[in-house]
């Protein structure tokens, strides 16, 4: 049972382009999460989405940002028109189905740098 | 106020150490407790469940006060291979984990 894949690993994009981060939950995991940590600093919370629905995203910036978790493939986090200030690790989670007290597995990461 | 506080430290310890974290939280209908460990640039890997009654799993103790909404995190026998930064997460409705900022720790020889 493979555990949460993140591609790419690394990813550098020019100020002004996108960026499109993937997650592949682990098998049987229907709830994903993604978090941000900029150098030195906590994970912050951006947005929990079951297949094909948003539960939270009070995280997620109002613009430029978004995420999807469609029923088929992995969930995307996509960032338009990025700034140097997007530079950070993007952390993906997965769970299991709803049920109190099971935790979360994380993927590797992917390491945004804009230039 | 920030839903889950925790002191940033660094601590630093000697080898042999006992060394306490704690943590507070916000939002007393939270749910679920856990201490995830994270190592340099990598990935957080939880480290343990908390309970009510406390848990215990070899060096490490974690324990849970719902009243005071307090967590914390006991580490005997500390070794080298336990610095890192030990982060304190809170799930609370609706599954969301929130996590704390984490406390850095650094074991020396």
């Amino acid at each position: 049972n493979a555990g949460v894949m993140q591609n790419p690993r690394h990813l550098v994009r020019r100020r002004g382009q996108e960026a499109r981060l993937r997650c592949s939950p682990m098998k049987g995991h229907s709830h994903v999460y993604w978090y941000r940590q900029l150098p030195e600093e906590g994970l912050k919370f951006m947005v929990y989405l079951q297949k094909e629905n948003i539960i939270d995203e009070s995280g997620m910036p109002k613009e430029r940002f978004s995420a999807e978790f469609p029923k088929e493939g992995p969930s995307i986090l996509r960032i338009q028109q990025v700034v140097r200030g997007d530079s950070a690790a993007y952390f993906c989670a997965s769970s299991p189905r709803r049920d109190s007290g099971t935790e979360a597995f994380f993927g590797q990461g992917t390491r945004l740098t804009v230039v | 106020r920030k839903e889950v506080e925790q002191d940033p430290g660094p601590f630093n310890v000697p080898e042999g150490a006992t060394v306490a974290f704690n943590c507070t939280y916000s939002n007393s209908a939270s749910q679920s407790f856990f201490w995830y460990r994270q190592d340099c640039r990598k990935e957080p890997k939880l480290l343990m469940s908390v309970y009510s009654s406390g848990n215990e799993d070899g060096r490490f103790t974690a324990q849970l006060n719902r009243a005071s909404q307090y967590i914390s995190l006991l580490i005997r026998d500390s070794k080298l291979s336990d610095s890192a930064t030990y982060l304190c997460v809170v799930m609370t409705g609706f599954q969301k984990l929130v996590f704390g900022t984490g406390t850095r720790l650094l074991v020396s020889p």
